[in-house]
């Protein structure tokens, strides 16, 4: 939605690359979550993030609420990797997620 | 296994009729949702239930009617339905409602209205 900024829309990544996605926020978020979309359409959950970095196998997240941003660094990327990456954050208050438009990963060999 | 059940995976219905959308999960959780995913949209919040009770309503139409038989199950009712209203509902839960938590969707189900 127009209060998370997702870019970019699309990316293209060869096998063993990297690259960093990203999520700026217009109002103060209380948390995000980012999440990948596989081709058979499900929702996976990647991270949930409050404050600071956290790391999972070759993903790499960071939320910096202050600053209004998260972002989503990808390395050695893989195939199975491709698909939509979401984030969603919260304001607070309540459990709705307000989601970003998405970036469409395509990994090649 | 999945522990997110949603049910049907996919639904074609014709404009004016009705439709349940069932869903089940079963991580434990005491919060449960619905979102919704259109062509060219970012997935959207529509209602979020917390030990079966409607906590946050952001569809504005009555035609969505949440259905809630057990703290496990969120089944979403749809009545007269549009086809503006084809798109992907995806049931999701989380540990409680307090959006301090991880939040888990199920696989969706996907609805054509023609």
């Amino acid at each position: 939605g127009d209060q998370v900024e997702q870019s970019p829309s699309a990316l293209s990544l060869h096998e063993g690359t990297g690259s960093a996605l990203r999520c700026n926020f217009t109002t103060t978020m209380r948390a995000v979550q980012w999440f990948q979309q596989n081709s058979r359409g499900s929702l996976i959950n990647l991270f949930y993030l409050a404050s600071g970095t956290k790391e999972n196998g070759r993903l790499k997240s960071t939320f910096n609420s202050k600053e209004s941003y998260s972002t989503l660094h990808i390395r050695d990327a893989q195939l199975e990797d491709s698909g939509t990456y979401f984030c969603a954050a919260d304001e607070g208050g309540s459990a709705k997620l307000i989601f970003g438009e998405g970036t469409k990963l395509t990994v090649s060999s | 296994d999945p522990k997110i059940i949603q049910k049907p995976k996919y639904l074609v219905a014709v404009t004016g009729s009705e439709k349940i959308l069932i869903c089940e999960q079963y991580l434990g959780h005491n919060a449960m949702y619905w979102y919704r995913q259109s062509a060219k949209k970012p997935l959207e919040f529509m209602f979020s239930y917390s030990y079966q009770k409607l906590m946050d309503n952001q569809t504005a139409s009555s035609r969505f009617q949440p259905q809630s038989s057990k703290k496990n199950h969120l089944d979403l009712q749809i009545t007269a339905l549009k086809p503006d209203d084809s798109a992907t509902y995806f049931c999701a839960s989380s540990q409680d409602s307090s959006g301090a938590e991880t939040l888990y969707f199920g696989s969706g189900t996907r609805l054509t209205v023609l």
